[in-house]
């Protein structure tokens, strides 16, 4: 079936390092790309998407391409802050029944350390 | 806008008790979903509404159940909770007709002792 792994955490990085978090997805059909953010205590917000190949998703600073040859969606952004810390979600979208459900990875923490 | 609300947003239930969870969105969503987050296990789904008026198991519904009440709103019933049903549940919403895209609650963290 549809799945999305994505890098095991948690991460820690410094204040201004470069992130980088992996996700790949199975390659069933063409699906539209998720990232969504959690911060401690609340629920889950759309952070950046991609809905085809070669598209690139950005939104406060972070980005991810669409790379179908790699069936991957990998985060990234440049230089991290202390506000950046929180779980980050990739997901994909299944399409069935009428509903556009989403498939999730299992998180990854990041911690940002001024 | 709201968005997507929930109630209540803690609760502690003995074993056997039974509540309902409240989700209501204003955004005119056509689709609504239930998920549970247990530590290392991501989201999980419940139960879907594609529409008003219909409604489908996901993943783990064993222990569930749901009302698509109108548009607006999609409850979660647990009718006799469990300790393997403490976890933190979120609703969210969807456009449909292509967006996939969902919105999500704050959650409600639930304990079952």
């Amino acid at each position: 079936g549809d799945s999305v792994t994505q890098m095991e955490g948690p991460v820690t990085l410094s204040e201004e390092a470069f992130l980088t978090i992996n996700c790949t997805y199975t390659a069933t059909g063409y699906p539209s790309l998720f990232w969504y953010v959690q911060y401690p205590g609340e629920g889950l917000q759309l952070l950046l998407k991609a809905t085809k190949a070669d598209d690139k998703g950005s939104n406060k600073g972070f980005e991810a391409t669409y790379r179908k040859e790699t069936t991957s969606f990998h985060l990234e952004k440049g230089s991290v802050q202390v506000s950046d810390s929180a779980v980050y979600f990739c997901a994909r979208g299944n399409s069935g029944a009428g509903s556009y459900q989403l498939t999730f990875g299992k998180g990854t923490k990041l911690s940002v350390i001024p | 806008n709201a968005g997507v609300t929930q109630t209540p947003k803690f609760q502690v239930l003995k074993t056997g008790q039974s509540m309902t969870l409240q989700c209501a969105q204003d955004m005119n969503h056509n689709s609504m979903y239930w998920y549970r987050q247990d530590p290392g296990m991501g989201l999980r789904l419940i139960y879907y509404s594609a529409s008003e008026g219909t409604t489908d198991k996901g993943e783990v519904p064993n222990g569930y159940n749901v009302s698509r009440l109108n548009k607006r709103e999609f409850s979660l019933r647990l009718e006799s909770a469990a300790p393997s049903q403490t976890s933190v549940y979120f609703c969210a919403s969807s456009g449909g007709g292509g967006k996939y895209e969902q919105y999500f609650g704050p959650g409600t963290r639930l304990t079952v002792t």
